[in-house]
């Protein structure tokens, strides 16, 4: 079954702090990985995407990261700020690009 | 900047209402997306349209219908709305298979 999973469910940190948030899918055939965040009260936003090739993408403070091999990712940002708190969710579209698969999220909190 | 917009941020309803909700996207997209998200739960999807008059099921269908007459505009309709039909509604689009599927800002139903 493609399935996606995040941890950790939530997480609280200080700002300042840096912190990663994990995926793992058992998502086949696979297109390509997405993570977005999600503020409160809004629709998501793209922040980054892989496909199977590419073990690594930046934007700004965020960084992707994906093994294909072990069917992993994670987003890592650093130095956080109080406007990274949010939802994010990671999505894993099935080859053919149909099918989409989300996770249900990381709600992270940044504290001052 | 692609924009996609929802009819309202907030939504009360009764039970047994007949409820519209309306997606507008302002960049020719072919494919278009109305999904449920609900706490614990994740995204989840109702239907999809590829392209004008043609419609899926996604895979929560039953209770909702959709309608797609124009390339632009993809609407969500609770023929009688219930009570577990509260939640946040988010719309999609995008412009085909492996493309990022942009959202609109949703919209929070509640039904009492």
């Amino acid at each position: 079954k493609n399935q996606v999973e995040q941890s950790p469910q939530s997480l609280i940190i200080l700002e300042g702090k840096n912190c990663t948030l994990q995926c793992n899918y058992t998502v086949s055939p696979f297109s390509n990985l997405r993570w977005y965040k999600q503020d409160t009260g809004r629709g998501p936003v793209s922040l980054t995407i892989m496909t199977f090739s590419e073990n690594t993408k930046s934007n700004g403070r965020y960084t992707a990261t994906l093994d294909a091999d072990t069917k992993q990712s994670s987003l890592h940002i650093t130095a956080s700020q109080l406007s990274d708190s949010a939802s994010y969710i990671c999505v894993v579209t099935l080859s053919a690009g149909t099918a989409l698969i989300f996770g249900k999220g990381t709600t992270l909190s940044v504290s001052s | 900047d692609v924009k996609v917009t929802q009819s309202s941020r907030y939504l009360v309803k009764r039970t047994g209402e007949k409820v519209f909700l309306e997606c507008v996207q302002d960049m020719d997209h072919e494919n278009m997306f109305w999904y449920r998200q609900d706490p614990g739960l994740g995204l989840r999807l109702i239907y999809f349209s590829y392209d004008v008059k043609m419609k899926e099921k996604g895979d929560i269908p039953e209770g909702y219908s959709v309608s797609r007459e124009k390339k632009e505009r993809f609407s969500l309709i609770l023929e009688s709305a219930s009570t577990n039909q509260t939640s946040m509604y988010l719309c999609a689009s995008r412009i085909g298979a492996n493309y990022e599927q942009y959202f609109g800002p949703g919209t929070r139903l509640t039904v009492t």
